[in-house]
């Protein structure tokens, strides 16, 4: 079954705690992505990778990392995460083809206090 | 910059009733993406539109792009309560730089 995997699905967390937030699929697809949600805004881009070694940044990239070492993973990190972090996060993958499907995981709630 | 509009972003409408979303955006995109997002979940591919003049149908939802007037519509035909969601317009902003996002339409149907 085509799936992508995010992990932690809920975590309340401190200010400046460094976390990082997983996410792998199991297709294979070279292109993944982070986006975050909040209320009124809708989802907005975080990171995006085109391949193994190849990251670039969304429209919202303070405060966030991303490596992408192996094809299948993904992880997104916070430094040093703030309140205006509070979000719900979700990655997704696709193949090359502009055009295919977009996947998305179940999404990542995060707070931080 | 690419900005996607969608209209109405509330939505409270009757079972058996026909309407309309639409989706605008400012730059020429030929790639436009519908979702469904229901409270708490994560987003369902509904359409994927992948040119000017394309329209798909899915049981009571019809999507439609026009590239010209950069306008896409989300149509429900006889709504039913299982289809109360917020609705997500998509456009793909070329090469890998993946989707620009509405604010997504918070749809209601009442019994």
């Amino acid at each position: 079954e085509a799936q992508v995997t995010q992990n932690p699905r809920y975590l309340i967390t401190v200010t400046g705690k460094k976390l990082t937030v997983t996410c792998s699929q199991n297709m294979n697809h070279e292109y993944m992505s982070w986006y975050r949600q909040d209320p009124g805004l809708g989802l907005r881009q975080i990171y995006y990778s085109m391949n193994v070694e190849v990251t670039d940044k969304g429209d919202v990239p303070e405060g966030y990392k991303v490596s992408r070492k192996e094809k299948r993973n993904f992880p997104l990190i916070l430094e040093s995460p703030s309140p205006n972090q509070t979000s719900l996060y979700f990655c997704a993958s696709s193949s090359a083809y502009r055009g295919n499907t977009i996947y998305f995981g179940e999404g990542s709630w995060l707070t931080v206090v | 910059e690419l900005k996607v509009e969608q209209n109405p972003l509330f939505l409270s409408m009757q079972e058996g009733k026909n309407y309309t979303i639409y989706c605008n955006y400012s730059t020429t995109s030929d790639r436009l993406y519908w979702y469904r997002q229901d409270p708490g979940k994560s987003l369902e591919s509904l359409f994927v539109l992948l040119s000017n003049g394309a329209v798909k149908q899915e049981g009571r939802l019809m999507a439609s792009l026009d590239t010209k007037a950069r306008l896409s519509t989300l149509h429900i035909t006889a709504a039913v309560h299982d289809l109360s969601a917020t609705y997500f317009c998509a456009v793909d902003r070329g090469g890998a730089d993946g989707l620009t996002f509405g604010k997504g339409t918070h749809l209601i149907i009442q019994p």
